[in-house]
């Protein structure tokens, strides 16, 4: 089983310019969810889908949007990218109240 | 307010010595508690969890206890090994309308020397 897949591995922005993190999961899972990891801290969470079809803000929305575009795909959207937005991007998911499962991330960088 | 933390950021053990990572929250109607482990590189990867409604839960080389006297609980690593070299997150999910939302705490950083 693949679990939580996350494309890119890496990326390199400039300030403005726009881009789409995509997620998918294999596992039959409703719940998918969006973290920002910033060095020495721990994991902030930016938006969440409950299921298909549903979307909801998490801690750190603002400059973020998302599609959840079918059960098994969620995308991050940046549509200005700010240096602000340089971290590492993990996307996981859920099946009921299980512990999330949670993909090897997105190192982005933004000049 | 309420949070999950944790008391140290680095902690250095022998190989095959035992560990113990440490955890705060601050929230006494919290029940329900996740350990993860991320590994450089990587996502973070579940260990064990605990419910309220135990003191003590054991894995394979790992246990966790909770004491909710003191909003306290611990992660416990037996004959620690170079593979557990890792930051480890205590997280508490969060029930909200639609998901879990996992509050995480910022990570111990666990060295393991040879």
């Amino acid at each position: 089983n693949a679990g939580v897949t996350q494309t890119p591995k890496f990326q390199v922005l400039k300030t403005g310019q726009s881009m789409t993190l995509q997620c998918a999961q294999d596992m039959n899972h409703n719940s998918m969810y969006w973290y920002r990891q910033d060095p020495g801290m721990g994991l902030r969470l930016i938006y969440y889908s409950a299921s298909e079809g549903t979307t909801d803000k998490g801690e750190v929305p603002n400059g973020y949007n998302v599609s959840r575009l079918n059960k098994r795909e969620f995308s991050l959207r940046l549509e200005s990218a700010a240096p602000s937005q340089t971290s590492v991007y993990f996307c996981a998911s859920q099946a009921g109240a299980q512990p999330q499962h949670f993909g090897d991330g997105t190192r982005l960088s933004i000049l | 307010g309420e949070s999950v933390g944790l008391h140290l950021p680095t902690l250095s053990v022998q190989e095959g010595d035992n560990s113990i990572i440490n955890c705060a929250y601050s929230n006494s109607a919290s029940d329900y508690f996740i350990w993860y482990k991320q590994e450089s590189g990587k996502g973070p990867q579940f260990i064990i969890d605990i419910r309220s409604n135990m003191d003590k839960r054991q894995g394979q080389r790992v246990t966790v206890l909770l004491n909710k006297t003191v909003k306290h609980l611990s992660l416990q690593i037996a004959a620690t090994q170079p593979g557990d070299s890792a930051v480890y997150f205590c997280a508490e999910p969060i029930l909200t309308g639609g998901g879990n939302k996992l509050t995480f705490g910022t990570g111990t950083q666990l060295k393991v020397e040879l």
